[in-house]
C-alpha cells in the first residue's frame, strides 16, 4: 500500500536549520510529484511549492522563496524539505503529500506530519 | 494567483442533517476543485478530487458540484464521524490555493 512515512518533531532555536524527510513506499516515486504544505498551530493548511521528482526541480510559493530548499534521495524514495535560518513563524506541523502526476496537479497521498517548533 | 474563499468558517448540525460548504474562486479554474478532510491529530484525507469525482473507498453520502468559479461540497445525513475540519483546494494553476477551512461539529 502506498505510505509517506515523516521524520519525528523537532525542537530547534531561532536561526537553527532543521531537515524533514518524507519516506515514500508503495510506488514509483519518479512517477509522481511530492508537495510540501504548511500548517501553522490552530490555522489551515498552506501550500508550499512541490519537486519533480523525475528531474529534481523544486517550484517554490512565492511566500516560501529563499530560506525553503526541498531536495530529493531518489535511490531511498525519500524526499526532503530544508528550512535554514529558523524563525518563531516557521512553527508547523509540515506534511509531505504525493501529486498526482509527475508535472504538478494536486494531493492524494499524504505523510503523517512533521512537528517543527521554534523557540528560545 | 487564485484566490479561494470557502464559507461558513464553523458550522453545527445534528446528526442525520445535510451540510453544505461552499467555495467560490477569484479565477475560472474550470472543474478543477479538490476537497479534504482533516480530522484533529491527522493529515489531510483526500475525498473528491477535479471534476467532482468521489474517491475509492469514501462514502456517497459525500458530494461536490460546480464549475468555473462556484463550487459546492455536501454531506447528506451526516454521522457523529464527519466531525473535521474541511478544505477546498484549487489545481487548476500555481500556486495551489486552500480555502481557509470549514470546522464541522456535531450538536
Amino acid at each position: 500500500q502506498i505510505q509517506l512515512v515523516q521524520s519525528g518533531p523537532e525542537l530547534k532555536k531561532p536561526g537553527e536549520t532543521v531537515k524533514i524527510s518524507c519516506k515514500a513506499s508503495g510506488y514509483t516515486f519518479t512517477n509522481y510529484g511530492m508537495n510540501w504544505v504548511k500548517q501553522a498551530p490552530g490555522k489551515g493548511l498552506k501550500w508550499m511549492g512541490w519537486i519533480n521528482t523525475y528531474t529534481g526541480e523544486p517550484t517554490y510559493a512565492d511566500d516560501f522563496k529563499g530560506r525553503f530548499a526541498f531536495s530529493l534521495e531518489t535511490s531511498a524514495s525519500t524526499a526532503y524539505l530544508q528550512i535554514n535560518n529558523l524563525k518563531n513563524e516557521d512553527t508547523a506541523t509540515y506534511f509531505c503529500a504525493r501529486d498526482t502526476t509527475v508535472v504538478g496537479g494536486y494531493m492524494d497521498y499524504w505523510g503523517q506530519g512533521t512537528s517543527v517548533t521554534v523557540s528560545s | 494567483e487564485t484566490t479561494v474563499t470557502q464559507s461558513p468558517a464553523s458550522l453545527s448540525v445534528a446528526t442525520g442533517e445535510k451540510v453544505t460548504i461552499r467555495c467560490i474562486t477569484s479565477t475560472d479554474i474550470d472543474d478543477d476543485m479538490n476537497w479534504y478532510q482533516q480530522k484533529p491529530g491527522e493529515p489531510p484525507k483526500l475525498l473528491i478530487s477535479e471534476g467532482n469525482t468521489l474517491r475509492p473507498g469514501v462514502p456517497s453520502r459525500f458530494s461536490s458540484s460546480g464549475y468555473g468559479t462556484d463550487f459546492v461540497f455536501t454531506i447528506e445525513n451526516t454521522l457523529s464521524e464527519d466531525v473535521a475540519d474541511y478544505y477546498c483546494l484549487q489545481s487548476d494553476n500555481m500556486p495551489l490555493t486552500f480555502g481557509g477551512g470549514t470546522k464541522l461539529e456535531i450538536k
